[in-house]
């Protein structure tokens, strides 16, 4: 049964510091992975996606991917209480057509 | 442009009534999915649609069947529903496989007493 994990938090953070997001996935043969923010009551909307190790930034955010670790992270510089949300990891499963999703880690920027 | 689209947003049934969820997308996509979300986990697929005629069971598709009517919707049908499929239930799309990104509908919110 392949596997992604994270931390369910809450993950606490002080508006303008770095919240640091991290996800681990048990398939060594991966090779999509996505991050995507969920407001209480609203649907998952993407936010990132990387495909090859190391790191890959957006603005205010960056996706790291270790793929020799099997872990990929998200980082949020400057966070704003706007970020207050749960994040989704969700990594290419058995089926290409298929993602595998963690249960997200709520997020909270306190201001 | 609406993307995804369901209906209806919110539904109460009682045990033993049959529903039908309804999901229609505009993007010209191939693929679609119907997941459902319990507080504090996270989303689980039911069944999903790689292309037009086909479907295929995902990770919790007891109690449930669907239909893809077309390229553009795919529905989700309750036969008989149970306290147990009581949760929050999202359609999305994906345009290809392979890496690509899935679009998710806004949900439907299903009590079943």
């Amino acid at each position: 049964q392949k596997e992604v994990e994270q931390n369910s938090g809450p993950l606490s953070v002080p508006e303008g510091a770095i919240a640091s997001l991290n996800c681990t996935y048990s398939d060594r043969g991966s090779q999509s992975f996505f991050w995507y923010r969920q407001y209480s009551g609203k649907s998952p909307e993407l936010i990132m996606f990387i495909y090859s190790n190391g790191d890959k930034e957006d603005g205010r955010f960056t996706a790291q991917l270790n793929k020799a670790s099997q872990y990929v992270s998200l980082l949020i510089r400057d966070s704003q209480p706007s970020d207050s949300a749960t994040y989704l990891c969700a990594v290419e499963g058995d089926s290409n057509y298929q993602l595998i999703w963690g249960a997200g880690t709520k997020l909270i920027i306190k201001p | 442009n609406a993307g995804v689209t369901q209906t209806p947003k919110f539904q109460v049934l009682k045990t033993g009534q049959s529903m039908t969820l309804q999901c229609a997308q505009d993007m010209n996509h191939n693929s679609m999915y119907w997941y459902r979300q319990d507080p504090g986990m996270g989303l689980r697929l039911i069944y999903y649609s790689a292309s037009e005629g086909t479907t295929d069971k995902g990770e919790v598709p007891n109690g449930y069947n669907v239909s893809r009517l077309n390229k553009r919707e795919f529905s989700l049908r309750l036969e008989s529903a149970a306290p147990s499929q009581t949760s929050v239930y999202f359609c999305a799309s994906m345009r290809l496989a392979g890496g690509e990104t899935q679009y998710f509908g806004p949900g439907t919110r299903l009590l079943v007493l």
